[in-house]
């Protein structure tokens, strides 16, 4: 049972919008701490997306984006295409375990 | 360049004990947040452990009193020291450069341990 929760998988059409959610509770998203995501293709490390949110590193492209309101937090990518299939991952600061913690993890599918 | 390279998985019984290493290059262990981060097979991210640049540490309440993170600032290494191992403990291990709010930038390539008799 992860503190941050996700939908176990989301699908589209290349060329098409995705979105994936990430709920937290008053001791993490919902305290002001920020978002991050990662995105894990099979056999590699997780490699950060996005952080601080909505930032995006050097190199990672404009489709992907996030924003954070209230508990949840989202990951958008734009223009799917057949290279975003992999996993993704939402990651945040919880008070009351002095930790880290991530989501479950959401299968992105192209179809 | 930053580089992390974790060593010391392998196959070990379970009660047994394993340390594994990160030696980091391209800046300074001691100045950063360093975490170790483990994924159980066909499972999401775990955050185990996280060492602050002043020295605190934190842990997953899975691993509390049996896991030990540390660091040797000579060596410019992160370790976790693992002891009473349990088949639950079995994944791959990575070691990351976490910012101070908690962004993983910096992820080591993995090192798999699996606890089995």
């Amino acid at each position: 049972q992860s503190v941050l929760t996700q939908p176990p998988s989301v699908s589209g059409a290349p060329g098409q919008r995705v979105t994936i959610s990430c709920t937290g509770s008053s001791s993490n998203i919902g305290a002001g701490y920020d978002v991050h995501w990662y995105q894990q293709l099979p056999g590699t490390a997780p490699k950060l997306l996005i952080y601080g949110n909505s930032n995006r590193p050097s190199g990672v492209p404009d489709r992907f984006s996030g924003s954070k309101s209230g508990t949840s937090a989202s990951l958008a990518i734009t223009g799917l295409q057949a290279e975003d299939e992999a996993d993704y991952y939402c990651q945040s600061y919880d008070s009351s375990l002095s930790l880290g913690v991530f989501g479950g993890g959401t299968k992105l599918t192209v179809l | 360049e930053v580089q992390l390279v974790e060593t010391g998985g392998g196959l070990i019984q379970p009660g047994g004990s394993l340390r594994l290493s990160c030696a980091a290059s391209g800046f300074t262990v001691s100045s950063n947040y360093m975490s170790w981060v483990r994924q159980a097979p066909g499972k999401g991210l775990e955050w185990v452990s996280v060492i602050y640049s002043g020295g605190s540490t934190y842990y997953a309440d899975s691993v509390k009193g049996r896991f030990t993170i540390s660091r040797d600032n000579s060596k410019n290494t992160l370790y976790l020291q693992m002891n009473s191992l349990r088949a639950e403990d079995t994944a791959v291990y990575y070691c990351a450069r976490a910012r101070i709010d908690y962004a993983c930038v910096y992820w080591g390539q993995g090192t798999l341990v699996t606890v089995s008799s």
